[in-house]
């Protein structure tokens, strides 16, 4: 069975740094794209960015680009999700999921999604 | 303001028919991507319904379908269900090399 675990919710005080982990299981990993999708309390749901299995580098949103950093350690199946300094407004739900072979693929396995708040 | 157009909220009756329209342009749908819906019910993560345009994964029943045409897409729910109750959301690709979702629709059977 394809799973994709999420690290548990995260409170964290503005400024602080946060990196979330998305466990990938039950097929040979990197071998489809991985996404990662935001949706703040009460939105809709916006595409952050995506690794693809043939390129170590992920593409970022215009949106997203700077402001986080998506990794990859191969060894583990895992998938990270960082931020340097967070903000009141990274508040949201982070969710991973598996896209398919190609970039324009459905995004078919989801993972259970991150909390991340951030308050003072 | 999403790059795809969708209703904010449709509504029905258990066991009618509704439809969720998703409107894009000729840099989206229009230029020959995939239309991906997803359902999200209350407190859940994101659920893969329909993918390229008109297939369900294993397990969705067909009282869901989807159809793409021009610029737009629509998914059709007959039947409807209490346990439908929940947020829709279309999917596609952008020639910004982007992915791009639809605003959400909530759906509300009466």
């Amino acid at each position: 069975e394809v799973q994709l675990v999420q690290s548990g919710a995260e409170v964290q005080k503005p400024g602080e740094p946060l990196k979330i982990s998305c466990q990938i299981s039950g097929y040979i990993f990197f071998t489809y794209w991985i996404t990662w999708v935001r949706q703040v309390p009460g939105r809709g749901l916006e595409w952050m960015g995506s690794f693809s299995p043939g390129d170590p580098d992920p593409r970022y949103s215009l949106s997203f680009q700077g402001q986080v950093t998506m990794s990859v350690d191969k060894s583990i199946s895992t998938v990270y999700l960082q931020w340097r300094s967070l903000k009141v407004s990274d508040t949201a739900i982070y969710y991973c999921a598996r896209q398919g072979l190609d970039a324009t693929d459905a995004l078919d396995v989801w993972g259970q999604g991150t909390m991340v708040t951030v308050s003072s | 303001q999403s790059v795809l157009t969708q209703p904010p909220s449709v509504s029905g009756a258990p066991g009618q028919r509704v439809t969720i329209s998703c409107t894009g342009s000729n840099s989206n749908i229009g230029a020959g991507f995939d239309v991906h819906w997803y359902q999200q019910l209350p407190r859940t993560a994101p659920k893969l319904l329909i993918y390229a345009n008109v297939n369900r994964p294993s397990g969705v029943p067909d009282r869901f379908s989807g159809s793409r045409s021009g610029t737009s897409a629509s998914l059709a729910i007959s039947g409807l269900q209490p346990d439908d109750e929940g947020d829709y959301y279309c999917q596609s690709y952008d020639t910004t090399l982007t992915e791009v979702f639809g605003g959400g629709t909530k759906l509300t059977v009466l």
